[in-house]
């Protein structure tokens, strides 16, 4: 069963704007990941959230989480052409690692 | 260089033919993994391992088979393939956190395309 949930499962915005994608999960979890994935290639980490942080930045990233909403929030600020691809949220569950469907990111130019 | 390796990166193959994909990291990884990616369902967890000969199932783990011998290889084996086994692939390894389970970022390979007819 998919654990994380992203939504929307796509979005299209112009270069410059900022693009933000959710996450919803069910079950406690221990971190909670983001992870970026250019058409048919492998999974490139992007950032890391514990179970006790509530926000954390990473260049243009900024990454919320809301434990009592179960869900996570992604914000790509001044996106650009490269930022194309799909981004996922993983989740913990034990030791088993939950990914959600995704949500393809397309930016316009 | 740190990387995930896997071999091969395409392959087609008929039902029933033994197949095996392996996968090789270079980081001393404790954990590693495996996953496969379907349009619109995202990556299922099939396999893990948290160290050597320790091996998990994960979601859809019917019809695959593992092996962790050495801490570096985790191969994937399909012993009779289907057709609904034709999927991408891919392999992960991370360190392991406190409390034993993988609060770490992983390091993914950079998958195999399996076709089976």
């Amino acid at each position: 069963s998919q654990q994380g949930e992203e939504d929307p499962q796509a979005l299209s915005i112009q270069e410059g704007e900022n693009a933000t994608m959710n996450c919803s999960y069910k079950t406690s979890i221990n971190n909670l990941q983001w992870y970026r994935q250019n058409s048919g290639r492998g999974l490139v980490h992007l950032i890391l959230i514990r179970s006790n942080e509530r926000e954390k930045h990473s260049g243009r990233l900024r990454v919320t989480l809301d434990t009592s909403k179960k869900s996570s929030s992604l914000l790509i600020t001044a996106s650009r052409a490269a930022d194309t691809a799909s981004y996922f949220c993983a989740t913990n569950r034990d030791d088993k690692i939950i990914f959600g469907k995704g949500t393809r990111l397309h930016i316009l130019p | 260089e740190a990387q995930v390796t896997q071999n091969p990166r395409y392959l087609i193959t008929v039902t029933g033919k033994k197949l095996t994909v392996t996968c090789s990291q270079n980081m001393n990884h404790e954990y590693m993994s495996w996953y496969r990616q379907d349009p619109g369902l995202g990556l299922r967890q099939i396999y893990y391992s948290m160290n050597v000969e320790v091996t998990d199932k994960g979601d859809v783990p019917e019809g695959y088979k593992v092996s962790r011998k050495e801490k570096r290889n985790f191969p994937l084996i399909l012993e009779s393939p289907s057709p609904n086994q034709t999927s991408l692939y891919f392999c992960a390894s991370s360190l392991l956190g406190s409390g034993g389970f993988s609060n770490n970022e992983q390091f993914f390979g950079p998958g195999t395309r399996l076709t089976v007819l």
